[in-house]
């Protein structure tokens, strides 16, 4: 079967490191994006991996572990406008979306 | 400016009427999506178009319908035999289907009482 799994929610402090996990079981598999969902909002493109690795973008980084069904999204020097929906995505053709963790960042 | 719109941005409907979504973007990009989204829940998958004139059903196709008659515009009907239609509706496009990163619109939120 194809399934993603991530955690519901977690709480962090501002100024933290935050590292949301994510695994993936899916028929096929081209890549593992990573998306970050305001609410009430459209998802927004944050960061794409295909090859096992860790990806740095600026405070964010992804992370994929192929042999593993394993992926990662770090957030560091967290702030107030992080707190959002992050949703993990992958499979062949037509993506398969987890749940999304909703992240909560307290002052 | 190079984008995906969606309107409007929140409908209402009674129960047993057939609501049609629009999707409208000029990316050029061949593939489209649309996503249903429930509350604290995932995207999940309505249909998909990977060119004109071509369209597959996705993982909660049951009680909706689509038509991809031009590259640009990909309108969804929500059909009264959908069973609870009441969510958010996103539209996505992409260059391609494999390994490509996904352009969402804004989204549409409907309320059907």
């Amino acid at each position: 079967g194809q399934n993603i799994d991530q955690p519901t929610e977690m709480t962090a402090t501002e100024g933290a490191i935050v590292q949301i996990n994510c695994t993936y079981q899916t028929s096929g598999f081209n890549g593992l994006f990573w998306y970050q969902q305001h609410a009430g909002e459209a998802p927004t493109f944050l960061s794409y991996n295909v090859l096992d690795g860790l990806e740095e973008k600026g405070r964010f980084s992804s992370f994929l572990s192929r042999s593993k069904g394993y992926s990662y999204l770090l957030l560091k020097e967290l702030q107030m406008k992080d707190s959002a929906s992050y949703l993990c995505a992958g499979g062949a053709g037509k993506l398969i979306f987890g749940q999304g963790t909703e992240l909560s960042v307290k002052p | 400016d190079g984008g995906i719109t969606q309107s409007p941005k929140y409908l209402f409907r009674k129960e047993g009427q057939n609501v049609t979504l629009s999707c409208e973007q000029n990316l050029n990009h061949d593939a489209m999506y649309w996503y249903r989204q429930d509350p604290g829940q995932g995207l999940r998958l309505i249909y998909y178009s990977q060119i004109v004139n071509d369209f597959q059903k996705g993982d909660i196709a049951e009680g909706y319908s689509v038509s991809r008659e031009k590259k640009e515009s990909f309108p969804l009907t929500v059909t009264s035999a959908q069973k609870n239609p009441t969510a958010f509706y996103l539209c996505a496009s992409s260059m391609g289907l494999a390994g490509a990163e996904q352009y969402f619109g804004p989204g549409t939120r409907l309320t059907v009482t």
